[in-house]
């Protein structure tokens, strides 16, 4: 059964750096996008951004600007390093599994989320 | 703001019928992208229940169906049950924003 395992600093304050790493355990991890998506506090999902397992990037604009997401294909891992955070990043990061065809893009594998707090 | 529009929270009686909106515009369910739904109960990650507008995962009872029309997809839930008490979101793809969620709807089994 394939299962995501993700691990991160859970506080941070403002300005440092947001890192969070997703392992993909029990399956593939070619032919998938591997997304990142937050939900903050009382509000809805976000998505932030995914890679492909060759590396191949897609962002949200209003993120692009302090987002990196970077794969380690032979360890099946992918990571997001969110700069400059502020209180409004604070949120649950989940990693997610993508599906894509054409017409589509969805998340059927979800990892159980990090709740990472920015707050000085 | 969301870029998809659903209604904040829908409620019915067990056994009842409760459908859930999502209205986008012509850059996203509009121009011809799918839509997918997810339950998000508390303290856990989002389920997937349907994708490609009506079609449902294994293990996703036949009580939830979806459907897409014009700019706007439905998630509907018959034979309302207790386990049904969650939050859903609808997903959908976008030209300018690539992917996008709706704000999330909470369904309350009275």
């Amino acid at each position: 059964q394939v299962q995501l395992q993700q691990w991160g600093a859970g506080l941070l304050k403002p300005s440092e750096t947001l890192s969070l790493t997703c392992a993909v355990y029990g399956g593939s991890f070619s032919g998938y996008y591997w997304s990142w998506i937050r939900q903050p506090p009382e509000k809805g999902l976000e998505w932030i951004g995914e890679i492909g397992h060759s590396g191949s990037t897609s962002y949200n604009p209003s993120l692009n600007s302090r987002l990196t997401i970077s794969v380690d294909a032979s360890k099946s891992q992918f990571s997001l390093n969110l700069g400059s955070v502020t209180a409004a990043d604070t949120a649950v990061y989940y990693c997610a599994r993508g599906q894509v065809a054409v017409g589509r893009k969805y998340f059927d594998l979800w990892g159980r989320g990090t709740l990472v707090t920015v707050s000085s | 703001q969301s870029v998809l529009t659903q209604p904040p929270s829908v409620s019915g009686a067990p056994g009842q019928r409760v459908t859930i909106s999502c209205t986008g515009s012509s850059s996203n369910i509009g121009a011809g992208y799918d839509v997918h739904w997810y339950q998000h109960l508390p303290g856990a990650a989002p389920k997937l229940l349907m994708y490609g507008n009506s079609n449902r995962p294994s293990g996703v009872p036949d009580r939830f169906s979806g459907s897409k029309s014009g700019t706007s997809a439905s998630l509907a839930i018959t034979g309302l049950q207790a386990e049904d008490e969650a939050d859903y979101y609808c997903q959908s793809y976008d030209r300018s924003l690539s992917v996008v969620f709706g704000g999330g709807t909470k369904v309350t089994v009275l």
